[in-house]
């Protein structure tokens, strides 16, 4: 069946420093590939999220690349802020809707 | 635009007790799901309605999970009895505005509901 692998966390990086945080898959067709994330107290809302094979998703300075030959879509952003710090989940998604998430990753961001 | 609306939000019950989830998805939003998510671990899939039809429920212990959603809108999410093993947060999702779930449709969740089994 369908898996999502991503990098164990918790991650601890100073203001400014650089993010990856990786995400593998398995799946049997051509899914479509998200990141999720929970701020602290808040529920689960998409980050970005990308469709087909080479697309990259973006929002908020993050960005992830579709990499179908890899099966992977990380995570990155240039330079963290302490508001940027929550759990990151990578998540994929079959015809019909149906979703399979990775276990998340914490992120904190100390100034 | 309003929001995915879940109750209760905390929810303390004995094992063997039963207890029920409910669900208010977005306006318009054929698709809705239900998730539980153990302390440590990624949302699970329970059960994907489309309007008022179960499209999957593989996941779902059916032993002691039921669930439904009559009139394609709002739904209730019932455990009985409870083991100490679904102590969890029960995600309530929905999508869907073209009416069909399609793989690149974004989910919206609700703030989930927080279940302690003692």
């Amino acid at each position: 069946g369908d898996s999502v692998t991503q990098m164990e966390g918790p991650v601890t990086l100073s203001e400014e420093a650089f993010l990856t945080i990786n995400c593998t898959y398995t799946a049997t067709g051509y899914p479509s590939l998200f990141w999720y994330v929970q701020y602290p107290g808040e529920g689960l809302q998409l980050l970005l999220k990308a469709t087909k094979a080479d697309d990259k998703g973006s929002n908020k300075g993050f960005e992830a690349t579709y990499r179908k030959e890899t099966t992977s879509f990380h995570l990155e952003k240039g330079s963290v802020q302490v508001s940027d710090s929550a759990v990151y989940f990578c998540a994929l998604s079959e015809s019909a809707g149906k979703s399979t998430f990775g276990d998340g990753t914490t992120l904190t961001v100390k100034p | 635009e309003a929001g995915v609306a879940q109750s209760p939000r905390y929810k303390i019950i004995e094992k063997r007790q039963s207890v029920a989830f409910w669900c208010n998805p977005i306006s318009g939003h054929a698709t809705l799901y239900w998730y539980q998510q153990i302390l440590g671990q990624g949302p699970k899939l329970l059960i994907q309605f489309q309007n008022n039809g179960v499209v999957d429920d593989s996941q779902l212990p059916k032993d002691r999970f039921s669930a439904e959603r009559l009139k394609g809108v709002d739904s209730t999410l019932k455990i009985q009895p409870a083991k100490l093993e679904d102590s969890a947060v029960y995600l309530c999702a929905s999508s869907g505005i073209s009416g069909r779930a399609q793989s690149g449709e974004t989910q919206y969740f609700g703030p989930g509901t927080r279940l302690l089994v003692l």
